[in-house]
């Protein structure tokens, strides 16, 4: 059962577009993170976001936990190569010891 | 260490057999964590332990799987009778809070690949 949606799963870009990814899921986070890992490397937290509507910047990376905290979207503005990674978000739910539920992941692909 | 390690990088073997994988956590890290990684998808959670505690190994998929922190440092994760569909990518993650809080960093390792002919 893949308690979180990840969309699209494949995405290959040019340089300088625009992109945003989403993770969905039926059920409420108490947080929610983003990952990025790249080939042959563990996944390397990007934001942890807590609260319903929260909206984090990092960069050229616009993070949002939805007003429900059942979803939430990542939005890269002017993509560049070295972007390219496997990006997934991951669940987390209070009194579970920290346990992650990941989403399938999208494979990012920032062509030059 | 500066990181999280993980030993061997690679492990093929055969059908039937034993394997053992090891985690060298962060060393000030309270929580540890195992988790499953099929080729372009998510991690899987395995199972996760407070120092040498493991309160939650729901996630290990059959009686074959099975891990241990005895010092609550090093662990070490064992499947005995490997099947094929044991082949995966098996990581590792450590973070910092004991009881392991929603919002803790967990850190991980660059994994085991495990294949089984």
């Amino acid at each position: 059962t893949q308690l979180l949606e990840q969309s699209p799963q494949f995405l290959s870009i040019q340089e300088g577009e625009n992109l945003t990814v989403y993770c969905n899921s039926s059920s409420v986070f108490s947080s929610l993170q983003w990952y990025r890992q790249e080939p042959g490397e563990g996944p390397v937290l990007l934001v942890t976001v807590v609260t319903g509507g929260e909206v984090k910047k990092l960069k050229r990376l616009t993070f949002q936990f939805g007003d429900a905290r059942k979803d939430s979207s990542l939005h890269i503005t002017a993509a560049q190569p070295g972007d390219t990674g496997l990006y997934l978000c991951a669940g987390a739910r209070y009194n579970q010891g920290g346990k992650l539920i990941f989403g399938q992941g999208t494979e990012l692909s920032v062509k030059p | 260490g500066a990181g999280v390690s993980q030993s061997p990088r690679y492990k093929v073997t055969k059908r039937g057999q034993d394997v053992t994988l090891r985690c060298d956590p962060i060393s000030s890290h309270a929580t540890l964590y195992w988790y499953q990684q099929a080729l372009g998808q998510g991690p899987e959670f395995l199972t996760y332990f407070n120092y040498e505690a493991q309160p939650d190994k729901s996630g290990l998929p059959s009686d074959r799987f099975s891990a241990e922190r005895p010092e609550g440092s090093i662990s070490t994760l064992t499947i005995q009778r490997t099947e094929q569909r044991d082949s995966a990518m098996y990581r590792c993650a450590s973070s910092l809070g004991i009881g392991g809080h929603s919002t803790d960093t967990q850190y991980f390792g660059p994994g085991t690949r495990l294949t089984v002919l």
